[in-house]
């Protein structure tokens, strides 16, 4: 039962590294999202796709990438690191538009 | 563009007394409306939804909420508050126009914490 999975939990960057952080789900989800929260800020969707194949921007997609291979996967890339970019961030599932998403527990990011 | 407001950084009640924690909206079209809560240091748990039909809809862990259209609402409320339930509280809005497009707008959260 293990529903969405974030890696890694926690990550320290130096100002230009890369990375990916990784998002998978096994409920066979065609909705997958990425959000940022910052303290005041609430969540931030950065990138949603709505099926294999499909991405696009949300309200905070600059310096991120994605991609969907697959249902089960949704990878957010850091391509160069910056310190804006320390934050906690949240992959999110869900079956079809207007149901609750499900979310994973986070991945929390500081960029030095 | 559609937006949630949530007036209150932080919401204060006793164990046992009724709590209310606010959120309104703007949307363009018909909205799907949802409650999160996060505990520390853990993602968000949903606790519950209104897509259509009655305005007072029921979740988890004994809280409710009331949608209303007019005033562009949807309050989060709890009979009889438990100190179990201070945490940070999310206020989330979608709108479907079948053109593909998803992803939640939140409010910014309410703390809610609940003194013994």
């Amino acid at each position: 039962n293990a529903g969405v999975t974030q890696t890694p939990k926690f990550q320290v960057l130096k100002t230009g590294q890369s990375m990916t952080l990784q998002c998978a789900q096994d409920m066979n989800h065609e909705y997958m999202s990425w959000y940022r929260q910052d303290p005041g800020m609430g969540l931030r969707l950065i990138h949603y796709s709505v099926g294999a194949g499909i991405t696009d921007q949300g309200e905070v997609p600059n310096g991120y990438n994605v991609s969907r291979s697959t249902t089960e996967d949704f990878p957010l890339r850091l391509l160069s690191a910056a310190p804006s970019q320390t934050s906690v961030y949240f992959c999110a599932s869900k079956d079809v538009a207007g149901t609750e998403a499900f979310f994973g527990q986070g991945t929390r990011l500081t960029v030095v | 563009a559609q937006s949630v407001a949530q007036p209150e950084d932080q919401v204060n009640v006793a164990e046992g007394n009724p709590l209310t924690v606010k959120c309104t909206y703007s949307v363009s079209g018909n909205p799907y409306l949802f409650w999160y809560v996060q505990y520390p240091n853990r993602g968000l748990q949903f606790l519950l939804k209104y897509i259509t039909g009655d305005n007072l809809v029921k979740g988890s862990y004994g809280f409710e909420a009331e949608f209303n259209k007019s005033q562009t609402s949807f309050h989060l409320k709890k009979p009889s508050a438990l100190v179990s339930d201070s945490a940070l509280y999310f206020c989330a809005v979608n709108t479907y126009s079948g053109g593909g497009a998803d992803g939640l707008t939140f409010g910014k959260g309410t703390h809610l914490i609940i003194q013994p």
